[in-house]
């Protein structure tokens, strides 16, 4: 398996507060994305970073930062929570240098914003 | 804006027939064609790849893509409840950052 790990797995939070998920990978993949999965919406992309303090925006970026200050660490931050931001939030990670682009997921952080 | 269609089910097979996933997608300098699967409350996992026109076979897996009709298919021979789970079409570009995934069709292999 992949090395990568989020945390935290699941946080309840209230409206307002900001909010930071991290991403850890240990595999020196160069790209890392943000991705959050609803019902009936499937993965969307919200942040991707393809290298350190590269990033670029995905289809869903309204309301959410992110900072990858390190190869192994991207981080995702939710400035001012909101209930719509309630959701199972995927870190994924690609090497396109080899020449592929899968990815690999880490395992999910459940977000719900009360 | 890149769009990835699939049919989202669910797909009920009987155990033992061959489950057929289907998805079409806009962008047509789409080159790599990937399916995940993902059990309910699990990440999702690469099970297939596939850049060239045809058929790719894997075991009980076979992927098939048509980039004239933009249309890329996963056939499950032999479905076992295993199976059950959602599988998701992700279409990327040469080069492409972005990785872009289609709802995915939810399948039901009934015992």
């Amino acid at each position: 398996d992949a090395g990568i790990t989020q945390s935290p797995r699941h946080k309840v939070t209230e409206t307002g507060t900001p909010v930071t998920l991290r991403c850890h990978q240990t595999e020196n993949h160069r790209y890392m994305y943000w991705y959050r999965q609803d019902p009936g919406h499937g993965l969307r992309l919200i942040h991707y970073s393809y290298g350190v303090k590269d990033t670029d925006k995905g289809e869903v970026s309204d309301g959410y930062s992110v900072s990858r200050s390190k190869t192994e660490d991207f981080l995702l931050t939710l400035e001012s929570a909101t209930s719509s931001q309630t959701s199972v939030y995927f870190c994924a990670i690609s090497d396109l240098l080899s020449g592929n682009t899968e990815a690999f997921f880490g395992q999910g952080t459940r977000l719900t914003v009360v | 804006q890149k769009e990835v269609e699939q049919n989202s089910g669910p797909l009920s097979v009987p155990e033992g027939a061959i489950a057929s996933l289907n998805c079409t997608y806009s962008d047509r300098g789409s080159q790599s064609f990937f399916w995940y699967r993902q059990y309910s409350g699990k990440s999702p996992e690469l099970i297939m790849f596939i850049y060239s026109n045809g058929d790719k076979e894997d075991g009980r897996f076979t992927a098939q893509l048509n980039k004239a009709s933009q249309y890329v298919s996963l056939l499950i021979r032999d479905s076992q409840p295993s199976d059950s789970a959602t599988y998701l079409c992700a279409p990327t570009g040469a080069g492409s950052y972005q990785l872009t995934f289609g709802k995915g069709t939810k399948l039901s292999v009934i015992p």
